[in-house]
């Protein structure tokens, strides 16, 4: 069946501009995570949605950087006004029913900002 | 002190070597662990969980030391293909996955 999708792939933009990564989880998954990879460092955790719950916004880095998750589905996460410190890989995952489950991540967007 | 923490390597180790990891955790309340595998420039992939009383799947074996805080993932009769960057996650608290830095292994002919 098809995996977790991230578009897009690669975004290059420059500093002060809004971008939205977009996360495809799998069908039926209710949990999604948001993460974030700087270069040869670890994943940062960013945001956590579960079912109808309200979201866990705690490693959200600012408030430049929100996420939405509409119909239980897909989900959007929104950097506004881009810093050259924002550029990493961007990774979604998604899990059938919260923690203590396996997460399949998504291949990332790659975000480069000039 | 981090929550999850692995000595960054990297491990390179001849074909046919045995490795191990650790991998140590700062919340004594932690019940749920896994290893992933992560390949260059590639998304993570789960790898293996841990139980509590240890559990192999061929080559690997994890197990977790809960009176010291630390998992282990240890790689019998290493392959070229093993290399690759080992994450160890805390999965226990509700939403928030700890991920470990990882570690990087090399198998070298």
């Amino acid at each position: 069946g098809a995996g977790v999708s991230q578009s897009p792939s690669n975004k290059v933009t420059e500093k002060g501009k809004d971008v939205e990564l977009r996360c495809d989880p799998i069908s039926g998954h209710t949990a999604l995570y948001w993460y974030r990879q700087s270069l040869g460092q670890g994943l940062e955790f960013l945001i956590y949605f579960q079912g109808n719950s309200a979201p866990d916004k705690s490693g959200l880095p600012s408030d430049r950087f929100s996420a939405e998750r509409t119909g239980g589905s897909v989900s959007t996460l929104t950097i506004q006004r881009t810093q050259q410190e924002d550029s990493a890989v961007y990774l979604c995952a998604s899990s059938p029913d919260g923690p203590r489950h396996e997460q399949f991540f998504g291949p990332g967007t790659r975000l480069t900002v000039l | 002190r981090k929550e999850v923490e692995q000595d960054p390597g990297p491990f390179n180790v001849p074909e046919g070597a045995t490795v191990a990891f650790n991998c140590t955790y700062s919340n004594s309340a932690s019940q749920s662990f896994f290893w992933y595998r992560q390949d260059c420039r590639k998304e993570p992939k789960l790898l293996m969980s841990v139980y509590s009383s240890g559990n192999e799947d061929g080559r690997f074996t994890a197990q977790l030391n809960r009176a010291s805080q630390y998992i282990s993932l240890l790689i019998r009769d290493s392959k070229l293909s093993d290399s690759a960057t080992y994450l160890c996650v805390d999965n226990t608290n509700a939403g928030k996955s700890t991920f470990g830095d990882g570690t990087t292994l090399t198998v070298k002919p």
